[in-house]
Parts: C-alpha cells; sequence; structure tokens
C-alpha cells in the first residue's frame, strides 16, 4: 500500500529538548516536504527536498532543520523546540513539486511545555 | 492580502443538499488547482485535480475553474454524514514552483 509513515504520532515534551520526526515514504517518491497546520493558518511549508541532499527553505523554516540522505526518508529536527512550535505537523510526498498532487502522512501533534 | 482565500465556514447543511466550496485567488501564474479533504485527526487526501480552467466530474464531486475570475469550486451532490471533514484547496504554477493551500472549509452533513 503506498503511503507516507509519521512518527511519532503525537509527542508532548518541554521547551529546548531536540526531537526528531521521522517521515518514510514507499513510492519511490523526488519530492518530500514538510507542513505545519494550524487554526486560521493553514498548511504553511517548512522545508521541502527535491532529491536526496538538495533541502531548501520554505515559509516558515526557523527553528527546524530537515536532511535528505535517503530518497525514503526525511526527517524533521527541532534543536530547541519552544512552545510556539506547537503545532500539527504533515510529512507529503509527490513525483515532483508542482504539478503533481502530494500524498500526505497522518500527522504528528507535537506539544512542547 | 493572501496568496488562495477560503471561507474558513463551519458549513452545516442537510443529508441530500447540494454543497459548494470555494476559493478565490490572485496569483494568474496557477495553472494546477486541486481539492483536498481532511478527516479529523487524518492527513489531507486528494479528491479532485484540474488544469487550467473548466469542469472536472468524478461521482458525486464536481470541480470548476474560473480563471478569468481566479476562483475555482467544488461541488459535492447528495452531501452525505461521511462527507463531513475539512476541505482544503490547493493551486500551483507548475513546473518546480510550489503549491499554496487554503486555509479549509469545515462541512459539516447533519443526517
Amino acid at each position: 500500500e503506498a503511503q507516507v509513515t509519521q512518527n511519532p504520532r503525537y509527542l508532548i515534551t518541554v521547551t529546548g529538548k531536540k526531537l526528531t520526526v521521522t517521515c518514510s515514504q514507499n513510492m519511490n517518491h523526488e519530492y518530500m516536504s514538510w507542513y505545519r497546520q494550524d487554526p486560521g493558518l493553514g498548511l504553511r511549508q517548512i522545508y521541502y527536498s527535491m532529491n536526496v541532499e538538495v533541502t531548501d527553505k520554505g515559509d516558515v523554516p526557523e527553528g527546524y532543520k530537515v536532511s535528505r540522505k535517503e530518497k525514503r526518508n526525511f526527517p524533521l529536527i527541532l534543536e530547541s523546540p519552544s512552545p510556539n512550535q506547537t503545532s500539527l505537523y504533515f510529512c507529503a510526498s509527490s513525483p515532483r513539486q508542482g504539478n503533481q498532487p502530494q500524498h500526505f502522512g497522518d500527522g504528528t501533534r507535537l506539544s512542547i511545555l | 492580502q493572501k496568496e488562495v482565500e477560503q471561507d474558513p465556514g463551519p458549513l452545516s447543511v442537510p443529508e441530500g443538499a447540494i454543497v459548494s466550496l470555494n476559493c478565490t485567488y490572485s496569483n494568474s501564474a496557477f495553472q494546477y488547482f486541486m481539492w483536498y479533504r481532511q478527516y479529523s485527526r487524518k492527513g489531507p487526501e486528494l479528491l479532485m485535480y484540474t488544469y487550467s480552467s473548466g469542469n472536472k466530474e468524478d461521482g458525486r464531486f464536481t470541480a470548476q475553474v474560473d480563471k478569468s475570475s481566479k476562483y475555482i469550486s467544488l461541488f459535492i451532490r447528495d452531501s452525505q454524514p461521511s462527507d463531513s471533514a475539512t476541505y482544503l484547496c490547493a493551486m500551483s504554477p507548475g513546473g518546480y514552483q510550489k503549491v499554496t493551500f487554503g486555509t479549509g472549509t469545515k462541512l459539516q452533513v447533519i443526517p
């Protein structure tokens, strides 16, 4: 089954404690992306990757890091989380950016206390 | 002004009603238009995907694009309680340009 898998689904943690949210896709997609979804603001892109070892900032990259060492994996790293990063996070993938619909994971709800 | 505007709702309709969901946009470069459905505690899933202007029908769902007015619509006929979800519009100029999402409209279909 074609899918994007995120882990964990839920996480409550404290300010400053480094965390990683993993994302894996089994569709051999080149393009992967991370979004955060907040009430009234919709989906905002954090970082994206066109292919292995190619990453770039989206609209709200501050406080986040990513890496793309393998085609299937695209982890999101919060080195020093803060309460304003409390949000619902989605990973997505598609064959390429722009004119291809994206497949989304089921989300990770992060609460930073 | 946001690049894509979408009424957040909530929109509440009786079962069997025709539902109209809309988005307006300001970027005339947008060529690809998508509608996603998002159930509670789930990720968005693609519902409809159209290129340029015109209509596209898939079962009870019809997507319309009017590029001259910068306006897109999603119609749901014979709405069902299972259609209760948040609907997100999304659009892109194509190529390697990013996709821009609307904020979503929450729909509730009452049995």
